[in-house]
């Protein structure tokens, strides 16, 4: 039962436009939403997160948005560069249990 | 050098043999995590620790065993290893009230049974 999903494998943008990951939960108990990057042979390094209590952060290039309706929740990387092409997990977690659970990752390329 | 620190980076052995995958933190964080990476899977918890000699399972502990005598040690032991088993291994720490960062993974081992 996966409880996270990133149901876009790989994702291909131009140098300089927008990236546009998506997520999916199904748990309503998850209150917390973070988003990871990693690169080839590192661990995955936190990027951004958001609780249930706001449908947005920002910080620079990067933006989550979330829409608990639809439990659905999006990273926007604008504009995108090269050093973004990365794997981007999205996790969340249930405050009190403070386990995360993990999408399968987008791998995402962006072209010069 | 602070930090969380896993060892070895890459390990081959045989189906059967048991194998320790170590990891050590130096931040004295409460909760360790470990977690293994396989494709179409993402990043699945196999066992995590509140404190020192405090252990749970996660979703995939079968095949697995943890120990937590000291705070900044978390070893993950497969017993007799599968080739099933084969993946990438992540250690993770956070601290008790960590949610606004998540947790702070450690560089992976890639681990083959052969």
């Amino acid at each position: 039962d996966q409880q996270v999903k990133q149901n876009s494998p790989s994702l291909s943008v131009q140098e300089g436009r927008i990236s546009i990951l998506n997520c999916d939960y199904t748990n309503s108990m998850f209150d917390y939403f973070l988003w990871y990057k990693k690169y080839p042979a590192e661990g995955p390094t936190f990027l951004i997160s958001i609780s249930s209590i706001k449908d947005k952060n920002e910080d620079g290039r990067f933006t989550v948005f979330l829409n608990k309706s639809a439990k659905h929740l999006s990273l926007h990387i604008v504009p995108s560069q090269p050093g973004d092409s990365a794997v981007y997990f999205c996790a969340a977690m249930s405050g009190g249990a403070q386990k995360l659970v993990f999408g399968q990752g987008t791998r995402l390329t962006i072209n010069p | 050098d602070a930090g969380i620190t896993q060892s070895p980076r890459y390990k081959i052995t045989e189906t059967g043999r048991q194998v320790t995958l170590m990891c050590h933190q130096t931040w004295s964080h409460s909760y360790m995590f470990w977690y293994r990476q396989d494709l179409g899977h993402g990043l699945r918890l196999i066992y995590y620790s509140a404190a020192a000699d405090i252990t749970d399972k996660g979703e995939v502990p079968d095949g697995y065993v943890v120990s937590r005598s000291k705070t900044e040690n978390f070893p993950l032991t497969l017993e007799s290893a599968t080739r099933s088993q084969t993946s990438v291994y992540f250690c993770a720490s956070s601290e008790s009230t960590g949610t606004a960062y998540g947790y702070t993974f450690g560089s992976g081992t890639r681990l083959t049974v052969v």
